[in-house]
């Protein structure tokens, strides 16, 4: 079964970035699909997109074109994800979540990053 | 991008009952549907692959069903570590979307 620890709290002022890891621990890193979604306070959850790293396939939501941008290292079994021109909007907790094979079905997920966007 | 529509938001129920939350996609998804159970400062949890395969370790209370456009989520007899809120998540296309929740709810 793939675990997922993600790094911890970022605080940040808006119009500027952040990124999020998330290092994952059995299976086989680059065979299986990568989302990150987030979750806003006291809403549903959003995807903002997901990777198979072995394909190099890389999927991002319509609303996070062009501000969001996920990668993958497979010598570290590590995902990060960069989100630009923050705004108090994003605040909230990001997820990184595991499929099972070829496809984005968030199977198992990390404990989760709580981003602040913050003046 | 294929909308997910999840009924009802909110669902009062009582230990016992029996429970049902449908989800309705804009397009055809096949069978590419999950469900997850949500707890207050919690990652979700997988509960139901491929429209109605349980996840390993999911009490067997908890089935889903459909194919196309409409799927369903039944609980047989609520128990109390089951009030939550349940999302359904489409993965068919190259994008994937969420219902917006239905909280399960002590009456």
């Amino acid at each position: 079964q793939v675990q997922l620890v993600q790094s911890g709290a970022e605080v940040k002022q808006p119009g500027s970035s952040v990124k999020v890891s998330c290092k994952a621990s059995g299976g086989t890193f680059s065979s299986y699909g990568l989302n990150w979604v987030r979750q806003a306070p006291g809403q549903g959850l959003e995807w903002l997109g997901g990777m198979i790293p072995i394909s190099g396939k890389v999927n991002y939501a319509q609303n996070f074109q062009g501000r969001v941008t996920i990668t993958a290292d497979e010598s570290t079994s590590t995902a990060t994800m960069e989100l630009s021109s923050l705004r108090s909007e994003d605040t909230a907790i990001y997820y990184c979540a595991s499929a099972t094979g070829w496809n984005f079905l968030c199977a198992y997920w990390g404990q989760g990053t709580r981003v602040t966007v913050s003046s | 991008d294929i909308q997910m529509t999840q009924s009802p938001s909110t669902l009062s129920a009582s230990v016992g009952d029996r429970v049902t939350i449908t989800c309705r996609a804009s397009q055809n998804i096949g069978t590419w549907l999950a469900w997850f159970q949500q707890k207050p400062g919690k990652a979700p949890k997988l509960l139901i692959y491929k429209a109605s395969n349980l996840q390993s370790g999911v009490p067997s209370r908890f089935s889903g069903s459909g194919a196309g456009t409409g799927f369903t989520l039944t609980i047989s007899s609520l128990q109390s570590d089951d009030f939550a809120t349940y999302y359904c998540q489409q993965y068919d296309s190259n994008s994937v979307t969420f219902g917006q929740g239905t909280k399960v709810e002590i009456k």
